[in-house]
């Protein structure tokens, strides 16, 4: 069955530092997104993507986020100055359609990101 | 802004009894609600897909039910199992947006 994949499963970085968290869709999916849990708080949404582009971001995807589909499978999620409260699991979705349907996002396993 | 609470935040229930868990919602203006199981530190699966204009939707021994115009769902679990301990989440697609806003989950556990 397919599914959504993610590397890595945990990253562990000193604040300041940039790191890419890596997502691969499944394949015949068109909408991404990525969501994010801080430990024993609800899974929040960061952003959707459709078409090479940011189609809905939340408030928490300040300018230190971005996100980009480098090539046809992956699709990565950029933190430039990590904080000690970006400290998280990061999931990535995908769906075949999106805001004007009724469609099923499937999950990944999600990165915990650790920030020191 | 859309809100999703869930009740009981936990509960622990012997081996055999059904379970039951609740899921309201303050904006009845939605595309979609979806029920996810995640386990400690994994990934979110995704159990079951209502769309705004059914009422349930069942898939082996869950049944969830819809009531969108009082802003509730139910996630009924028969006959559980040890195996189905786990933290269940509720999460509604409003219309026009592609976020999926999601409850804190109802932490279960089963008793053998």
């Amino acid at each position: 069955e397919p599914e959504v994949t993610q590397t890595p499963s945990h990253q562990v970085t000193q604040m300041g530092q940039e790191v890419i968290l890596r997502c691969v869709p499944i394949s015949n999916h068109l909408y991404f997104y990525w969501y994010r849990q801080i430990l024993g708080q609800k899974v929040e949404f960061l952003v959707s993507f459709y078409n090479n582009e940011i189609s809905e971001k939340s408030e928490i995807f300040d300018d230190q986020f971005s996100v980009e589909r480098p090539d046809g499978s992956n699709f990565t999620l950029k933190i430039r100055s990590t904080k000690l409260e970006d400290s998280a699991m990061y999931f990535c979705a995908s769906s075949e359609a999106g805001a004007s349907s009724g469609d099923e996002q499937f999950f990944g396993p999600g990165t915990r990101l650790t920030v020191l | 802004k859309q809100e999703v609470t869930q009740i009981p935040a936990a509960l622990s229930v012997p081996e055999g009894e059904n379970l039951v868990l609740n899921c309201s919602f303050t904006d009845s203006a939605i595309y979609n609600l979806q029920w996810f199981r995640q386990d400690p530190g994994k990934g979110l699966t995704s159990l079951l897909l209502i769309q705004s204009s059914q009422r349930e939707q069942t898939s082996g021994r869950l049944n969830a039910s819809l009531d969108k115009s009082s802003g509730r769902s139910t996630l009924y679990i028969a006959a559980s199992q040890p195996g189905d301990s786990a933290t269940y989440l509720c999460a509604v697609k409003d219309r026009g947006n592609n976020r999926l806003a999601f409850g804190k989950g109802n932490q279960v556990v089963v008793i053998p």
